[in-house]
């Protein structure tokens, strides 16, 4: 019963490319968050959104968007993808003061 | 903003044994102190919280702890099992703007010996 659903689970993408990352939850939780995931530096946290057209910047929001048009959808885009951004991508979800529920993740490689 | 740190990064004890991983924060206005599991090639997965107006929590093998005023907090796992093996991160959070956002520390990795 997967609740939180990453569009892709490995996807490769050339430098310079603009790259979307779909998340989508049905629990119908008010807080969406993108993270990534690097060896030795944990999860770190890009964007959040707390609301339906609302969204935050986290540590590391530098070369990353988002997109919030819906409740259940939070989307990640790369505007200019780097192979500084290859990593993996985890979203996650939570209601209004909650834990989070991770999606699977995608793992992203830009060549 | 929060700052986490995590102690060990990298644990092996002897099956049966137990282990203990250590955090600290630095925003004394964090409220919330959830430890994630992420076992190989899986999403991590809530295993046990405890919230600021609690110094202990239990969860049958688990345990969770929690010092205010020395803002740390740590994980117990007592009767360690192979299955036990994976990155724990502990996290720490503290409302704003209508919402938690977790600050998580780097990891640890538990390998538990047969």
């Amino acid at each position: 019963d997967v609740k939180v659903t990453q569009s892709s689970r490995y996807l490769v993408k050339r430098t310079g490319e603009k790259v979307f990352l779909e998340c989508v939850q049905d629990m119908d939780h008010e807080n969406m968050f993108w993270y990534r995931q690097d060896p030795g530096l944990g999860l770190r946290l890009i964007y959040f959104s707390y609301d339906v057209k609302m969204k935050e910047k986290g540590d590391i929001p530098e070369g990353y968007s988002v997109s919030r048009e819906k409740k259940e959808r939070f989307s990640l885009i790369l505007e200019s993808a780097s192979t500084n951004q290859t990593s993996m991508y985890l979203c996650a979800s939570s209601p209004r003061q909650g834990g989070y529920t991770f999606g699977s993740g995608t793992r992203l490689t830009v060549v | 903003g929060e700052n986490v740190e995590q102690h060990p990064s990298t644990l092996s004890v002897q099956e049966g044994d137990s282990a203990v991983i250590k955090c600290t924060y630095s925003d004394s206005a964090s409220n919330y102190f959830p430890w994630y599991k992420q076992e190989l090639g899986k999403r991590p997965q809530l295993i046990i919280d405890i919230r600021s107006n609690v110094g202990e929590k239990k969860d049958q093998r688990i345990a969770v702890t929690l010092n205010k005023t020395a803002k740390h907090f740590s994980l117990h796992i007592t009767e360690t099992q192979p299955e036990d093996s994976a990155v724990y991160f502990c996290a720490a959070s503290f409302p704003g703007a209508g919402s938690y956002q977790l600050t998580f520390g780097k990891g640890t990795k538990l390998s538990v010996i047969p």
